[in-house]
């Protein structure tokens, strides 16, 4: 089956670091870019940081920008988000989202169920 | 960034209905759109993509239109199973962004 998960959500306290991860089943990863798309409660959805294929592409939302790195293993099947110096407006629901193809300028087509991220002291 | 613009916020409508969604784009992404529904606690799913495909498994009540700046989501005999959130997006360029939601409600 096809699918994506994500694990490593919890509480952590303001200015904390937490690292995320995306396990990848039934296709090959290192075909598709991949991202970290986040939506904070009752609120719209929001990128946060994608990788494409080549690795050394990288993206960061504004916000994130210098916090938080996304790294993928390809040999494991998985996307990592380390995401440090926390802050309450980080406070979301984390999804893990597949890229159609290999660049940026795809629509997303798989989306793993998600990951609370809650920070708060 | 380009920003999505979509309309209405929220709408209340029976079964049956034909619900139209409209987003604006800030500025042209020559068909580089995609819809999404989100149901209550679920993560978002694609419905078309490239302003009018749609993706397998969907639906043929779903469709959509538009071109420039200007596109739009239409669900023609709106089912139980409907009711939702819906969200444009575009990946013309990155950031990709998405439009601000519009949640489909029974009337």
């Amino acid at each position: 089956e096809v699918q994506l998960l994500e694990s490593g959500g919890g509480l952590i306290q303001p200015g904390g670091s937490l690292r995320l991860s995306c396990a990848a089943s039934g296709f090959t990863l290192s075909t598709y870019a991949m991202s970290w798309v986040r939506q904070a409660p009752g609120k719209g959805l929001e990128l946060v940081s994608g990788i494409n294929t080549r690795v050394v592409g990288t993206y960061y939302a504004d916000s994130v920008k210098g916090r938080f790195t996304i790294s993928r293993d390809n040999s494991k099947n998985k996307v990592d988000l380390q995401m440090n110096s926390l802050r309450g407006e980080d406070t979301a629901i984390y999804y893990c989202a597949k890229f159609v193809g290999g660049s940026y300028h795809d629509p997303f087509d798989l989306w793993g169920q998600g990951t609370l991220v809650t920070v708060s002291s | 960034d380009i920003q999505m613009t979509q309309s209405p916020s929220s709408l209340s409508a029976s079964v049956g209905d034909r619900v139209t969604i409209t987003c604006r784009a800030s500025q042209g992404i020559s068909y580089s759109l995609a819809w999404y529904q989100q149901k209550l606690g679920n993560a978002p799913q694609l419905l078309l993509h490239t302003a009018s495909t749609l993706e397998s498994g969907v639906p043929s009540r779903f469709s959509g239109s538009g071109s420039g700046t200007d596109y739009t989501l239409t669900i023609s005999g709106l089912q139980s199973e409907d009711f939702a959130t819906y969200y444009c997006q575009q990946y013309f360029s990155t950031p990709q962004t998405f439009g601000q939601g519009t949640k489909v409600e029974i009337k």
